[in-house]
């Protein structure tokens, strides 16, 4: 049983270019969260989403980001016109969205470097 | 929005050595999650919680969830160098489908 697939694992982007970040849920999971990690501190909270919807938005920067997570297909993390201070560690994470006691499994990440 | 002291940052110890890390919050969590990540790695799950007072084992680790809701604790015993990592604890209000709230992390090193 395949974990969560993130890819590509190292993404270098000029600014002002646009990152895609995919992330594959594990299989039979329908929920998909996004959290982004800055070196030398803790996993932040970015979106949640289940198929086709977005439910929780809360950490996400107002402009330039989005998330999506269609019928099929992986999750998508897009990130417009890049600037240096996006360069980080985004993890995506996914949990069957079957009752109260979730686990979330997360992927192996994607590194972002702006150049 | 809501932070989690987590403490130490870091520890140096000797192989065998037991070692302690905690997490407190100024907010009530209703779940209590421990993490651990290594480098290059995402996030894997050690021990979940989601009684407060519950004290719960796996293998040589033990976490607590604190009594008022608001910490949490993991002890690692009898350490042995593949224990090398970050320790995260994370926290959830709610439980069940809602984002986690993550500590800024614990870097322990082992010596053999």
């Amino acid at each position: 049983n395949a974990g969560v697939m993130q890819n590509p694992r190292h993404l270098v982007r000029r600014r002002g270019q646009e990152a895609r970040l995919r992330c594959s849920p594990m299989k039979g999971h329908s929920h998909v969260y996004w959290y982004r990690q800055l070196p030398e501190e803790g996993l932040k909270f970015m979106v949640y989403l289940q198929k086709e919807n977005i439910i929780d938005e809360s950490g996400m920067p107002k402009e330039r980001f989005s998330a999506e997570f269609p019928k099929e297909g992986p999750s998508i993390l897009r990130i417009q016109q890049v600037v240096r201070g996006d360069s980080a560690a985004y993890f995506c994470a996914s949990s069957p969205g079957q009752g109260r006691r979730e686990t979330q499994y997360f992927g192996p990440g994607t590194r972002l470097l702006v150049l | 929005g809501q932070q989690l002291n987590q403490s130490p940052q870091s520890m140096f110890i000797q192989e065998g050595e037991d070692v302690s890390m905690n997490c407190t919050s100024s907010s009530i969590f209703n779940t209590w999650l421990w993490y651990k990540q290594d480098p290059g790695e995402g996030p894997v799950l050690l021990i979940a919680l989601y009684k407060a007072g519950e004290l719960t084992s796996n293998g040589r680790l033990t976490a607590q969830f604190g009594i008022t809701r608001k910490d949490s604790f993991l002890n690692i015993s009898a350490s042995i160098p593949s224990d090398v990592g970050i320790y995260f604890c994370a926290g959830q209000t709610q439980g069940g489908s809602e984002k986690l709230v993550f500590g800024k992390g614990m870097k322990l090193t082992v010596n053999p």
